[in-house]
């Protein structure tokens, strides 16, 4: 079975640039969460999805990030414009409501 | 206090030996926690989930005393393939979905 598809896996811009994260859940998983992780910081829920509709923003760090989710088998996050401070590893994760959460491979994010 | 707490590591022990890490955390009506395993640069899986007062699966045993408001995590006989990082995880009391993830604790096997 397919797991959590994210892309790309990796990803290096100059800050300013917008930069678009994307994740596939795994087919059938009502849940869908957006993390991020940083040495400083581990790791951080940024927005939760149930059934497509955004229940829980409260970790995306500012306006420059949005996510959205247009239907059930994929799901977009932005940063725009992007700054050196957002370089992280940034993970997808789904769920069949709520637990357990199986995570993607994670997109390597470096804003230079 | 924070709502997660591991000691960092890195634990370093040979192979064949019995590791055990804690994990302590602040909210005491959590009633549900989990390990996951982080192998480097790649993604947290889980290992383990705890209920109770614990749960066994092979070599891999999580004990939760809830009076002193901590989980642990005992690995037998370690294998080579065990070194990774291990992160404690206790969803907040209101909420089901939200996941508070420990800063993990490093294992390292040495053949």
């Amino acid at each position: 079975d397919a797991g959590v598809i994210q892309s790309p896996r990796h990803e290096v811009t100059e800050m300013g640039q917008e930069v678009t994260l994307r994740c596939k859940p795994i087919s059938g998983h009502n849940s869908l969460f957006w993390y991020r992780q940083t040495m400083m910081r581990g790791l951080e829920l940024l927005i939760y999805f149930n059934n497509n509709v955004p229940i829980d923003d409260s970790g995306m760090p500012e306006d420059r990030f949005s996510a959205k989710m247009p239907n059930a088998s994929f799901s977009t996050l932005k940063i725009q414009p992007s700054e050196p401070r957002d370089s992280a590893v940034y993970f997808c994760a789904s769920s069949l409501s709520p637990q357990p959460q199986h995570f993607g491979d994670g997109t390597r994010l470096s804003i230079l | 206090r924070k709502e997660v707490e591991q000691d960092p590591g890195p634990f370093n022990v040979p192979e064949g030996a019995t590791v055990a890490f804690n994990c302590t955390y602040s909210n005491s009506a959590s009633q549900s926690f989990f390990w996951y395993r982080q192998d480097c640069r790649k993604e947290p899986k889980l290992l383990m989930s705890v209920y109770s007062s614990g749960n066994e699966d092979g070599r891999f045993t999580a004990q939760l005393n809830r009076a002193s408001q901590y989980i642990s995590l005992l690995i037998r006989d370690s294998k080579l393939s065990d070194s990774a990082t291990y992160l404690c995880v206790v969803p907040p009391m209101d909420s089901s979905y939200k996941l508070i993830f420990g800063s993990g604790t490093r294992l390292l096997v040495r053949p």
